[in-house]
C-alpha cells in the first residue's frame, strides 16, 4: 500500500531564511511523489513532482525537493521563504495501478514570519 | 484556459438531507476523482471516474455516488447526510491515460458543505 507521512504539524521560518517541508514515503514499486500547497479555502495547487530522474526536482514559485530512495524521504525545500509563502503544504504519492488515485499526507503549516 | 470549475462553492443542508455537488474538468481531460478534505487533514480519495465508467473508490459508504457525463463533466451525490459529511469535497482531473501516468492532477477550488 501507498502512504507518505509528514512527521511536523507546522513549521516557523523567519523570511529569508532557508526552509525544509519533510515528507517520508512507503510505496510498493516505484515512487511517483508531489507536493501540492494550499491557502486558506482554496484548493490545490500543484508545485512540483518526481517521477524518475535526477533526484533534485525544481518546481514552481522557487521550490524544489529531494528525493532520497535510502531514506525514503521527498523533503520540499526553499532556499529563501516569503511571506507569501505561508500556507498548508501536503505531500501526495501516487496509487501504483490506478495513476488518478492520490494518497495525502496529513499536511504541513508553514508559517513564515517578516 | 479554465481550470477545475466546482459547484456551488459553499452550501449548507440539514442532517438526512440529499447533496449534489458538481465539477467540470479542465477541457481534454478525460479523468475525474473526488476527495473529502476534513477540517485538519490531508485529501481523502473517494472516486475517480473516466470515459464515464468508475475506475476507483475510496472507503465510503454506500451513501456516496458519482457520475461522469459525456462531456466529462462530474457528479457527487451524498444522501442521508450527516454531521461528519462536513467538509472541503475536492474535484480533480486529468489527462487520465495510464501511458501518461507522469501527469499531475489538478485541483478545483472546491465545495465547502456544512451538515448541521
Amino acid at each position: 500500500a501507498q502512504s507518505v507521512a509528514q512527521p511536523e504539524d507546522q513549521v516557523n521560518v523567519a523570511e529569508g531564511n532557508p526552509l525544509t517541508v519533510k515528507c517520508t514515503y512507503s510505496v510498493s514499486g516505484n515512487p511517483y511523489l508531489f507536493w501540492y500547497v494550499q491557502y486558506p479555502n482554496r484548493g490545490l495547487q500543484f508545485l512540483l513532482k518526481y517521477i524518475t530522474g535526477d533526484n533534485l526536482v525544481k518546481g514552481s514559485y522557487g521550490f524544489e525537493a529531494e528525493f532520497n530512495k535510502s531514506q525514503t524521504s521527498f523533503h520540499l525545500k526553499k532556499p529563501s521563504a516569503l511571506v507569501s509563502d505561508s500556507a498548508l503544504y501536503f505531500c501526495a504519492v501516487r496509487d501504483g495501478y490506478n495513476f488518478n488515485k492520490f494518497y495525502f499526507g496529513s499536511g504541513t503549516k508553514l508559517n513564515v514570519k517578516p | 484556459d479554465a481550470g477545475v470549475t466546482q459547484s456551488p462553492t459553499h452550501l449548507i443542508k440539514t442532517r438526512g438531507q440529499h447533496v449534489t455537488l458538481r465539477c467540470s474538468p479542465i477541457s481534454g481531460h478525460k479523468s475525474v476523482s473526488w476527495y473529502q478534505q476534513v477540517l485538519g487533514q490531508g485529501p481523502q480519495f473517494i472516486f475517480q471516474y473516466y470515459e464515464k465508467e468508475e475506475r476507483g473508490r475510496g472507503n465510503f459508504p454506500d451513501r456516496f455516488s458519482a457520475r461522469q457525463f459525456p462531456n466529462y463533466s462530474s457528479e457527487l451525490n451524498v444522501n442521508a447526510l450527516l454531521l461528519g459529511d462536513s467538509a472541503l469535497y475536492l474535484c480533480a482531473s486529468s489527462l487520465g491515460d495510464r501511458v501518461l501516468g507522469n501527469t499531475e492532477a489538478f485541483f478545483g477550488q472546491g465545495t465547502r458543505l456544512t451538515v448541521v
